[in-house]
């Protein structure tokens, strides 16, 4: 079974600074997606950043960007020059690919803006 | 294009009662997800539908159930409710294209309450 592990249950940055948050993986699966959503207090989960496994190159998204290491199965986003309306709860989350559409999340980051 | 809505926003219930959520796709989905997001944790996927048919399920016992409408929209119905279904329920909508990649678009959630 896949499961997503997100072992900073806070982060805070100082805005215009840059943030790590970090997620791990387990899976036997070589091809699949990962994903970066973000939930603010409206609770709408919004994407933020895909990868596909299959490629190596770290997607980028504007400010974010991704740090996919497969071996180690590994999946960090990283936020540059935060804003407050960066502040809400992060969650990364899995897919398989191809099968079923149902996304495997972690149990979040909350991250806070310091202005 | 009209996004993803959730009706109601809020729900109050108490154990043993029954629910019924509610669930409208975006304009062009055929296929609507839905997952429960339990306090402090992320979203656990309940149960997917595709083209009024169930299309995967996750985790979850029977009382726990769906349907999809022709026109895409969405129902989910829990029976016999427990304390521990208090959550936030979230749906989520997309296109089924076969293998071809398909984002889901979530709506903002009903949060549920059992006393």
């Amino acid at each position: 079974a896949q499961t997503v592990t997100q072992s900073q249950p806070e982060m805070s940055v100082q805005e215009a600074e840059t943030v790590t948050l970090s997620c791990t993986y387990d899976t036997s699966e070589s091809d699949y997606y990962l994903f970066w959503y973000k939930q603010p207090p409206s609770r709408q989960m919004i994407l933020v950043i895909r990868q596909e496994a299959y490629k190596q190159q770290n997607a980028t998204e504007n400010r974010f960007s991704v740090n996919f290491q497969k071996a180690a199965k590994s999946f960090s986003l990283k936020i540059s020059d935060s804003q407050l309306g960066d502040a809400a709860m992060y969650f990364c989350a899995y897919r398989s690919r191809p099968g079923a559409n149902n996304l495997f999340f972690g149990t979040g980051t909350r991250l806070t803006v310091i202005p | 294009e009209t996004g993803v809505t959730q009706s109601p926003t809020h729900l109050i219930k108490t154990r043993g009662q029954q629910v019924t959520l509610r669930c409208s796709s975006q304009s062009g989905h055929n296929t609507v997800s839905w997952y429960q997001q339990a306090l402090g944790q992320g979203p656990q996927f309940i149960f997917q539908y595709y083209r009024e048919e169930e299309n995967g399920r996750g985790n979850f016992p029977p009382r726990f159930s769906g349907l999809q409408f022709p026109n895409y929209s969405s129902e989910l119905n829990v029976n016999a409710l427990e304390l521990d279904d208090s959550a936030l329920y979230l749906c989520a909508s997309s296109e089924n294209r076969g293998s071809v990649y398909n984002e889901q678009f979530f709506g903002p959630g009903t949060r549920l309450t059992v006393l």
